[in-house]
């Protein structure tokens, strides 16, 4: 267990549907990154947030935006859902001062249909 | 971002040695070396990370060539549990970000 949790653990939708993931970071880690996980394109990053800012963006579309909020949790809201959007999404955080030491979540499993 | 070279498989005996070779010919000097492994089902897990010296912790060993253009992850004795796709990942800090590329890995079978 490494401390990081996301919710929820599946999710089946309709294409052109909204959802949102959820990710609560272990605590004292200030750094929330979201990757997505496909089969064909492998895990790839989406964006990160350190402390409540952005700070970095990966391969994230624009029907995709993110968020962290003062407690310090995040979350991914995926929008206009289309097939490929069919994947896993996790969540992973880092306390400040580390060197890429990142701790992932169980990941949420989205499908949409 | 340095690129990687990793074998796509590998298999070893329970409770042998195993190495795991990573090439990253194109690292620069500020770069660290991190290792992450994805067992079934769960998200990837931190296993080790290196500069330029080689380096032990309780999950592995991590030998860095002294030209940094590769290096090889070593797990003493190979378990059933340590059945996992290995990503070997160059990466930098700045200004308080650290985005991990992972590349396809090394999937590691361990036969009991």
């Amino acid at each position: 267990d490494s401390g990081v949790t996301q919710t929820p653990k599946h999710l089946i939708t309709a294409t052109g549907q909204r959802v949102t993931l959820r990710c609560s970071p272990r605590s004292g880690d200030l750094s929330v990154y979201w990757y997505q996980q496909s089969l064909d394109q492998g895990l790839q990053f989406l964006i990160q947030y350190y402390n409540g800012e952005e700070r970095a963006k990966g391969n994230i579309l624009e029907r995709f935006s993110a968020q962290q909020f003062p407690d310090l949790h995040s979350e991914l809201n995926l929008s206009s859902l289309e097939l490929g959007d069919s994947a896993l999404y996790f969540c992973a955080s880092s306390p400040p001062g580390t060197l890429g030491e990142q701790f992932f979540g169980p990941g949420t499993r989205l499908t949409v249909l | 971002d340095a690129k990687t070279t990793q074998p796509n498989s590998m298999e070893s005996n329970e409770e042998e040695p195993v190495h795991l070779p990573c090439n990253h010919s194109t690292i620069s000097g500020t770069d660290y070396i991190h290792w992450y492994r994805q067992l079934p089902s769960q998200g990837p897990e931190y296993v080790i990370h290196g500069l330029t010296s080689n380096v032990n912790n309780r999950m592995a060993s991590l030998a860095i060539a002294e030209d940094r253009k590769s290096s090889t992850l070593i797990l003493h004795r190979a378990t059933l549990r340590d059945a996992a796709v290995y990503y070997c990942i160059p990466g930098r800090s700045g200004a308080g970000s650290y985005q991990l590329t992972f590349g396809k890995g090394t999937k590691l079978s361990v036969i009991p």
